[in-house]
């Protein structure tokens, strides 16, 4: 069985602030992990992801987030946050099959 | 990159009616898709995974009486929602999987049942 929880429901930050949203997971298998970025009244799309390669992982926009195995851990951040960094952030993980587990979201704010 | 499109991205209609909800992979081709709904400030909760040809997989809860979902081709998917209810009313999102463990999401459907 495979779960992710979004520690933070919201998080507000500055503009030119570091961005942290925090993710953890649990899986029996190794896992496939992903940063998805909702804006409202979109779909999903796809900030970075995880495929048991490079455990720092490089996604579009400035994101970037880790895999740390040791936590269970796949924390999203971004050195200096723009107001259109504003939107709903999701983690999901995958495993044996393609079908991906959504964490609840965290909504990001910026202030000016 | 790749591209998936809903249609329509907004419908409104009355209680007991049926209301399909397309979902096209527009420049690939797609053996499997997935179908999401999302309630207001809630995250996505997988419905059902479409495959091309064969019957749909429904996730445990979801009554696949009430959400008819056709995959005749590889570029198309349709979820008809029958016999709606207001409760029924949330944001349907599609996803096509393009390779091993990548989606591409479809821009969303808002149903709201009157």
């Amino acid at each position: 069985a495979q779960s992710v929880t979004q520690l933070g429901s919201h998080v507000s930050v500055s503009e030119g602030a570091l961005v942290l949203l925090r993710c953890n997971y649990s899986s029996s298998v190794p896992p496939y992990l992903f940063w998805y970025v909702q804006y409202p009244n979109q779909g999903l799309q796809l900030l970075l992801k995880y495929t048991s390669a490079a455990t720092l992982v490089k996604g579009i926009n400035g994101f970037e987030a880790e895999f740390k195995k040791s936590e269970t851990s796949f924390h999203l951040t971004k050195p200096s946050a723009h107001m259109s960094d504003a939107a709903e952030y999701f983690c999901a993980v995958s495993g044996n099959t393609d079908k991906l587990i959504f964490g609840t979201g965290t909504r990001l704010q910026v202030f000016p | 990159g790749a591209v998936v499109s809903q249609h329509p991205s907004w419908v409104i209609c009355k209680s007991g009616t049926s209301v399909k909800i397309e979902c096209r992979s527009l420049d690939f081709q797609a053996t499997t898709m997935f179908w999401y709904r999302q309630f207001p400030k809630q995250s996505l909760m997988l419905m059902a995974t479409s495959n091309e040809g064969s019957k749909a997989t429904y996730e445990q809860g979801v009554e696949k009486d009430k959400f008819l979902i056709n995959h005749a081709s590889l570029t198309l998917s349709t979820l008809t929602v029958t016999s709606a209810h207001p409760e029924d009313s949330s944001f349907y999102i599609c996803s096509a999987l393009i390779m091993r463990n990548e989606q591409f999401f479809g821009p969303g459907t808002r149903l709201t049942v009157l």
